[in-house]
């Protein structure tokens, strides 16, 4: 089947720990995503990839880091500079015209 | 950032009733204009990707309508039914690539039997 996976589900982190959030597509998409989710907010977009090898940053990207060195994945580093890191994360993947095939989620809590 | 702004925040209707909510955009420099529906549990789905003023578009009892002018989209639900319950995202490109999306904060359809 095609589409978006993100492992894991649930994960829980030691303050000061980093953590990376993983994000695999197989629908040979060029574009993939990172969003954040809070109580009460919109997705609010961390980092996005057009391309392999090629990243940007969103709206929040303070204390994260990605990378893209496969078209098929697309991790999400959340480091110990990110000072409110628990919420649920989003990753998303898209071909033109740019219509947005999201992974199921995983949720970060910060023990 | 820009400001995508949704209304109602919430909305509960009763199994039959028609339904409508609005997405409010800025309407300077459009590109276009996405919905999503987010059922609980489920991962975000597209629903309609708009991008010419008048536009007009169906998936069986959902429609949307786009007025680039005036910077909003409106979304209908026809004969809602409790499979309909969802948060209804629209999300608008922002900095002047479709790839930047700004998302609304969403509207919580409860359809109740």
């Amino acid at each position: 089947d095609g589409g978006i996976t993100q492992s894991p589900k649930y994960l829980f982190r030691k303050e000061g720990q980093n953590v990376t959030l993983s994000c695999e597509q197989n629908l040979n998409h060029d574009a993939m995503y990172w969003y954040r989710q809070d109580p009460g907010q919109g997705l609010r977009l961390i980092y996005y990839s057009q391309i392999v090898n090629d990243f940007q940053k969103g709206d929040i990207a303070e204390g994260y880091s990605v990378s893209r060195e496969k078209k098929e994945s697309f991790p999400l580093t959340v480091t110990s500079a990110q000072k409110n890191p628990t919420a649920f994360y989003l990753c998303a993947s898209s071909g033109p015209p740019n219509t947005q095939y999201f992974g199921p989620g995983t949720r970060l809590t910060v023990l | 950032i820009l400001n995508v702004e949704q209304s109602p925040q919430s909305l509960h209707v009763q199994e039959g009733d028609s339904t409508n909510f609005t997405c409010s955009f800025p309407s300077s420099n459009f590109y276009a204009l996405h919905w999503y529906r987010w059922e609980t549990a489920k991962s975000p789905e597209a629903l309609f990707v708009m991008t010419l003023n008048g536009d007009e578009k169906k998936k069986g009892r959902i429609s949307a309508t786009l007025n680039t002018k005036e910077g909003y989209s409106y979304l209908y639900i026809k004969g809602s039914q409790p499979e309909d319950s969802a948060t209804y995202l629209c999300a608008f490109p922002s900095g002047g690539s479709n790839y930047k999306l700004t998302f609304g904060k969403g509207t919580l359809l409860t359809v109740n039997p």
